[in-house]
C-alpha cells in the first residue's frame, strides 16, 4: 500500500529564508502526489500535484516540488518565506489518477520568524 | 463557483449519542470524500462516494457510515459515539479531470 512519510514535524525559518520540507513516498505503482496546507481552523487547501507530467511542479505562492524517483521524494521548497506561509503542511499520495483514497503524512508544522 | 461547505462547523455531542455531519461538494464535483483528522492519528480517509454509491471505504468501525444523495450532497453518520470520535472531520469534493480535492473548512465534533 502507498504511503508518505514527512521528516521533521515543524520547521522553522527566518522571513525570507528558503522553505524546504521533506516528503518520501513508497508506493509499489507510479504514484500520485500532492501537498496541501492547512491553516489555523480551516480545511486543507492544495498546493501541486504531481502527475508524471513533469518532475518539477509549480503549485500557487510561490511553492514547487520536485519528484525524484531515485530518491523516492516529493521535497517542497519555495525560494523566500514570508510570514503569511506560518502553518502545517501535508505530504498525500494515491495510486490512481482521481483515486479520492489518499493517504497523508503525519503533516509538518512551519513556523516563519520575522 | 461556492466552495465546499460543512454543517454544523462545530458540535458537542456525548457518549453513546449518534450524530449526522453534512458537506455539499462543489457544483458539478461528484465524488465526495471524507476525512477524520487528530492530533494523535493524523488525517485519516473514511469513505469516498461518488454518484450516490460508496467507491472506497477506510480502516473505521461500522459505527462510520455515509450517504451521497442524487445531488451530490453527502452526509456521514457516526453512531454510539466514544470519546475517540472527538476530531474535526474533514469532506473533500472533485471531479474527474480536476487537478485535486478540494476541502471544506470542517465539522468539530468534540465528544463528552
Amino acid at each position: 500500500a502507498q504511503s508518505v512519510t514527512q521528516l521533521g514535524s515543524h520547521v522553522s525559518v527566518s522571513e525570507g529564508a528558503l522553505v524546504l520540507l521533506r516528503c518520501n513516498y513508497s508506493s509499489s505503482v507510479p504514484p500520485y502526489l500532492f501537498w496541501y496546507v492547512q491553516y489555523p481552523n480551516q480545511g486543507l487547501q492544495l498546493l501541486l500535484k504531481y502527475t508524471s507530467a513533469a518532475t518539477l511542479v509549480k503549485g500557487i505562492n510561490g511553492f514547487e516540488a520536485e519528484f525524484k524517483k531515485s530518491e523516492t521524494s516529493f521535497h517542497l521548497t519555495k525560494p523566500s518565506a514570508h510570514m503569511s506561509d506560518a502553518a502545517e503542511y501535508f505530504c498525500a499520495v494515491s495510486d490512481e489518477d482521481n483515486n479520492n483514497d489518499m493517504r497523508f503524512g503525519a503533516g509538518t508544522r512551519l513556523t516563519v520568524k520575522p | 463557483k461556492a466552495g465546499v461547505t460543512q454543517t454544523p462547523r462545530y458540535l458537542i455531542k456525548t457518549r453513546g449519542q449518534q450524530v449526522t455531519l453534512s458537506c455539499s461538494p462543489i457544483s458539478g464535483h461528484r465524488s465526495v470524500s471524507w476525512y477524520q483528522q487528530t492530533p494523535g492519528q493524523g488525517l485519516q480517509f473514511l469513505f469516498e462516494y461518488f454518484s450516490e454509491t460508496q467507491r472506497n471505504k477506510g480502516n473505521f468501525p461500522g459505527r462510520f457510515s455515509g450517504r451521497q444523495f442524487s445531488n451530490s450532497r453527502s452526509e456521514m453518520n457516526v453512531s454510539t459515539l466514544e470519546l475517540g470520535d472527538s476530531a474535526l472531520y474533514l469532506c473533500a469534493s472533485s471531479s474527474p479531470g480536476a487537478r485535486g480535492q478540494y476541502f471544506g473548512p470542517g465539522t468539530r465534533l468534540t465528544v463528552t
